[in-house]
């Protein structure tokens, strides 16, 4: 099985940059996701890691180091409409998914 | 507009009702996964199937049941239902094919019982 660990809770200003880690065990390895869920809404994918090393995408970028088992999420130049949970998700080797329980990052002006 | 849908979007229901949520994707997608999301647990598996005619169990399989009868339909019932059901359940797909395989949502259903 997989054990995943991400803080509860994070709040930043706007324009301000967040990092938010997650920690993982695992039994089986196969990718490393971040997942953005708005209020009410469903997740939707942000983000992917396999290999060590940082991915970037325009203002978020994903870190992963293996031997580790620790990743976290960069979200840079932070806007209101960011504040949102972000899920970690660790894939295993039949292609199932296990979320931590999310971070709630909340924009403040 | 390609995607997932679910239905109903939420509903309440008497417990020991029999209650069936249904999923259709339209993106020919192998895999579809369940999954029930409460307050602090995050997202748990409950039942997956990787291609049309098999399914699997998930995390938290017990008092679910799911059918894969072609590829586009992954229902999910309730035989008796209980109130530690009340959750919000979504339904996702993937290609299961590739390194970047990703899964994508539905919007939901959210189900209360009493």
């Amino acid at each position: 099985g997989q054990n995943i660990d991400q803080p509860t809770e994070m709040t930043a200003t706007e324009g301000a940059i967040v990092q938010i880690n997650c920690t993982y065990q695992t039994s089986g390895f196969n990718g490393l996701f971040w997942y953005q869920q708005h209020a009410g809404e469903a997740p939707t994918f942000l983000s992917y890691n396999v290999l060590d090393g940082l991915e970037e995408k325009g203002r978020f970028s994903s870190f992963l180091s293996r031997s580790k088992g620790y990743s976290y999420l960069l979200l840079k130049e932070l806007q209101m409409k960011d504040s949102a949970s972000y899920l970690c998700a660790v894939r295993d080797g039949d292609y199932k998914l296990s979320f931590g329980a999310g971070t709630t990052v909340t924009v403040r002006a | 507009i390609a995607g997932i849908t679910q239905a109903p979007t939420s509903q309440i229901l008497a417990a020991g009702r029999r209650m069936t949520l249904r999923c259709t994707q339209d993106m020919r997608h192998n895999a579809m996964y369940w999954y029930r999301q409460d307050l602090g647990l995050g997202l748990r598996l409950i039942h997956y199937s990787n291609t049309a005619g098999t399914t699997g169990k998930g995390e938290v399989p017990d008092g679910y049941s799911v059918s894969r009868a072609n590829t586009d339909d992954f229902p999910l019932t309730l035989a008796s239902a209980v109130p530690s059901q009340t959750s919000v359940y979504f339904c996702a797909s993937s290609e299961i094919q590739g390194s970047a395989d990703t899964q994508y949502f539905g919007p939901g259903t959210r189900l209360t019982v009493l």
